[in-house]
């Protein structure tokens, strides 16, 4: 089935932790999204990416690292979890030229808590 | 700064019409998304204006007036299901999607 996976739903770990979420699209759109969404706030974008082996900088880049090898996936780091990192994690996907001229899929997000 | 604009909750009755609005100041305009969030879940698209006017789908329509910096959605025959968050997003000059906070809907029998 087409759609946008993002593993794992729901995770828990400790300050100082690294943790990787895993975000994979099968529409083959050029462009990945991630965003935080928290209480008070509208989606806040983290990263982005173009295409394979392009990605920039968002609103919120800080301690967070991403990659794109593979058109298909786009994981995001917390090299070094903080509290203020607890949210909820949404991956997002889009086609189109500008990935902004079309809507963006979302999947159904990553609850994460850093303790 | 760039901003969007939107009421953080409104109240409306099943069977009834609501409208909620959008407000926005960008550097420069290249169309609006409306999303709907229902609680614990993902972003779901809605609509999209890029040119003004009204925009007709089903019991949901979306209208933009770029000169006034505003667009609405409007809910018709509301249902239960409908109360959820709704969230506007303008695509400045720049090509970035700037996101407003949401309006949470609750819908009452």
């Amino acid at each position: 089935d087409a759609g946008i996976t993002q593993s794992p739903r729901y995770k828990i770990t400790e300050t100082g932790r690294q943790v990787t979420l895993m975000c994979h699209q099968t529409w083959s759109h050029s462009y990945m999204f991630w965003y935080r969404q928290d209480l008070g706030h509208g989606l806040r974008l983290i990263y982005y990416s173009a295409a394979a082996d392009i990605t920039d900088k968002g609103e919120v880049p800080d301690g967070y690292v991403v990659s794109r090898s593979k058109t298909e996936n786009f994981p995001l780091t917390l090299e070094s979890a903080t509290r203020s990192q607890t949210s909820v994690y949404f991956c997002a996907s889009s086609g189109g030229e500008t990935g902004r001229d079309q809507p963006q899929h979302f999947g159904d997000g990553t609850r994460l808590s850093i303790l | 700064g760039q901003n969007i604009d939107q009421p953080t909750e409104m109240t409306a009755t099943e069977g009834a019409i609501v409208q909620i609005n959008c407000t926005y100041q960008t550097s420069g305009f290249n169309g609006l998304f409306w999303y709907q969030q229902h609680a614990g879940e993902a972003p779901t698209f809605l609509s999209y204006n890029v040119l003004d006017g009204l925009e007709e789908k089903g019991r949901f329509s979306s209208f933009l007036s770029r000169s006034k910096g505003y667009s609405y959605l409007l809910l018709k025959e509301l249902q239960m299901k409908d109360s959820a968050s709704y969230l506007c997003a303008v695509v400045d000059s720049n090509y970035q999607l700037i996101w407003g906070a949401g309006t949470k809907l609750i819908i009452k029998p």
